[in-house]
Parts: C-alpha cells; structure tokens; sequence
C-alpha cells in the first residue's frame, strides 16, 4: 500500500542553520505531495504541496522538490529561526482513495538561539 | 470564519469511564476525519464521516470505539471503557465535499488523559 517514510528527529539547530528533513514516499500512480507542520499545542497546518513531478512547493522560507524519479519530497529551508521548531510532516493523497490523505510518522525540530 | 473547532481541549478520565470528543468542521466542509497522535509516533488515520455515513473506519479499534457524524450537530468520536493506552491527542480534520488533497483543515485537538 502506499506509504510515507521519514527521517527520524528529533532535530536540533542553530539559528540560522540550513535543513534538510528527508522524506520518501511508495504509492501507486502519482500522488500529491504535503508538508504540513505543528506547532506546539496546535493541529498540522498545510506547509507547502506539490500536484506532479519536478514541482516545487515553497512557503515561508521552505522548499520541497517532487522528485518522482527518486520518489523523494525533501524539505528545505537555508535558514531556521527559533520559530520554526515545530513537528513536520511529509504526507501524499492516495488517489485510489478519496484523495486519502496518510502521513509519515513525523520530525519533531528544536532551534536554538 | 471560524476553522475546525473542537472541545473539550483536555480530557481526564478514569479506568472504564466513557469519553466523547466533539468537532465541528469548518463551514461549508461536509467531511470529516479522526485521528490520534500517540507519544513519539506519527498521526494515525482513525476514520473519514460525511453526513450520516461513514465511509473509511479501517483505522478504528474494532471495540470500545465509534464516531457518527449527524445530520445536525457535530460529530463525535465515542470511547466506551477507557484505558491508560487510549490516552492520546485525538484530532479532526475536515474538508470540502471534492475529497481531500490540499483541502484538508485540522482542529486543535482533543488531549484525552486516562487515569
């Protein structure tokens, strides 16, 4: 079945640090790709998404590329703030189902001053 | 316009009690999903509701556990019996009637502790 893996935390950086959070994903057909983060006490909120091979999904400062040749969607950002420490989640639809949408088990982020 | 909204925040029960969750999907979302977060492990789907019908319960526990999504009001994520392991942070999420994608918004979760 389909299914999303991700890179186990958690994560500490600097401020101002680059970072990678890996994730790779197994579906059938082509899904959409999702970043979603929660921050602490909240629910996930929708980061950045991408609908079809080679697209890059960008918001506040983070990218992801769909790379369906690698089946990855790694995310991106050139510079952490401490208000980035939050739970990301790399999540695909599955198409074969009502645009299901599962989720990678998560990377909990700390940034520090 | 208000998101997702659910209640109670935090939930205390004991051993055997019943506890009920409640959401209420964002205007004009006619489904809606349960999941649940354990301690150190990712989101978990529980089940998908529309109005009246349940459409997806492969996630539910196959006792103690059920949700209904009325015509009226808002749903509910029933746990009869409670036990120290189904102490967890329940979230819903809803969505437009054209499935998930993008489209999907979370609430700030219920936080069910099981004394």
């Amino acid at each position: 079945g389909n299914s999303v893996t991700q890179m186990e935390g958690p994560v500490t950086l600097s401020e101002e640090a680059f970072l990678t959070i890996n994730c790779t994903y197994t579906a059938t057909g082509y899904p959409s790709l999702f970043w979603y983060v929660q921050y602490p006490g909240e629910g996930l909120q929708l980061l950045l998404k991408a609908t079809k091979a080679d697209d890059k999904g960008s918001n506040k400062g983070f990218e992801a590329t769909y790379r369906k040749e690698t089946t990855s969607f790694h995310l991106e950002k050139g510079s952490v703030q401490v208000s980035d420490s939050a739970v990301y989640f790399c999540a695909l639809s599955d198409q074969s189902s009502y645009d299901k949408v599962i989720f990678g088990p998560g990377t909990s982020l700390s940034v520090i001053p | 316009n208000a998101g997702v909204m659910q209640n109670p925040r935090h939930l205390v029960r004991r051993r055997g009690q019943e506890a009920r969750l409640r959401c209420s999907p964002m205007k004009g979302h006619s489904h809606v999903y349960w999941y649940r977060q354990l301690p150190e492990e990712g989101l978990k789907f529980m089940v998908y509701l529309q109005k009246e019908n349940i459409i997806d319960e492969s996630g539910m526990p196959k006792e103690r556990f059920s949700a209904e999504f009325p015509k009226e009001g808002p749903s509910i994520l029933r746990i009869q019996q409670v036990v120290r392991g189904d102490s967890a942070a329940y979230f819903c999420a809803s969505s437009p009637p054209e499935g998930q994608g993008e489209k999907l918004f979370f609430g700030s979760g219920t936080q069910l502790s099981v004394l």
